[in-house]
């Protein structure tokens, strides 16, 4: 099925460990996002790739870094994990400008 | 900065009544305003949206009201169903300028039967 895949889904790191999360999509998508859901908080934009080769801080990127790797993919790093970074995170798409975005269902995170 | 204020956090409505949930937003450059509607364990999903020409838009048994004078829209559900229980986020951004949706904090919408 078409859509934004996130891998894993679950997920538990010690504190100071690395990993990265991984999406893909499959609806030719220029732009792609990585938020953050907390409760109580909303959904907060860690970073964002506007086209192939192009990434962005958006309102919270420490302790974070992207890659995107070629159209389809858009992968983010937590170099050194902290507690502070138990969320779920959700990636997220764009076609054209001014249309919604689609999201994938998720990756939650706890570092213990 | 929380650019957007979204209330009430939660809310409790039975079948068959009226679910609103409002928002506020300072960035007046702002002028495209979608909500999502989350189910647990899911991402988000494009609801309904609004730009600020028009004052109110309808799809089926969700109205978007915009106040722009005020800086505030709302979502309207109409004759709320069970199956309308799910957290809804509103959210705005700058359209034609490569989005970067800001959201509010999300109503978490509970209709008993």
């Amino acid at each position: 099925n078409a859509g934004v895949t996130q891998t894993p889904k679950f997920q538990v790191l010690k504190t100071g460990q690395s990993m990265t999360l991984q999406c893909a999509q499959d609806m030719n998508h220029n732009s792609m996002y990585w938020y953050r859901q907390d409760p109580g908080m909303g959904l907060r934009l860690i970073y964002y790739s506007a086209s192939e080769g192009t990434t962005d801080k958006g309102e919270v990127p420490n302790g974070y870094n992207v890659s995107r790797l070629n159209k389809r993919e858009f992968s983010l790093r937590l170099e050194s994990a902290a507690p502070s970074q138990t969320s779920v995170y959700f990636c997220a798409g764009q076609g054209a400008l001014g249309y919604g975005y689609t999201f994938g269902s998720g990756t939650r995170l706890t570092v213990v | 900065q929380q650019q957007v204020k979204q209330s009430p956090q939660s809310l409790i409505v039975q079948k068959g009544g009226i679910s609103i949930i409002n928002c506020a937003y300072e960035n007046t450059a702002f002028d495209y305003f979608p909500w999502y509607q989350q189910f647990p364990g899911k991402g988000p999903a494009l609801l309904i949206a609004i730009r600020p020409d028009v004052s109110e838009k309808k799809e089926g048994r969700f109205t978007i009201s915009f106040n722009k004078s005020a800086k505030q829209f709302s979502l309207h559900i109409m004759d709320s169903q069970p199956g309308d229980s799910a957290t809804y986020f509103c959210a705005a951004d700058i359209y034609n300028q490569g989005g970067k949706l800001i959201f509010g904090q999300g109503t978490e919408l509970s209709v008993k039967p």
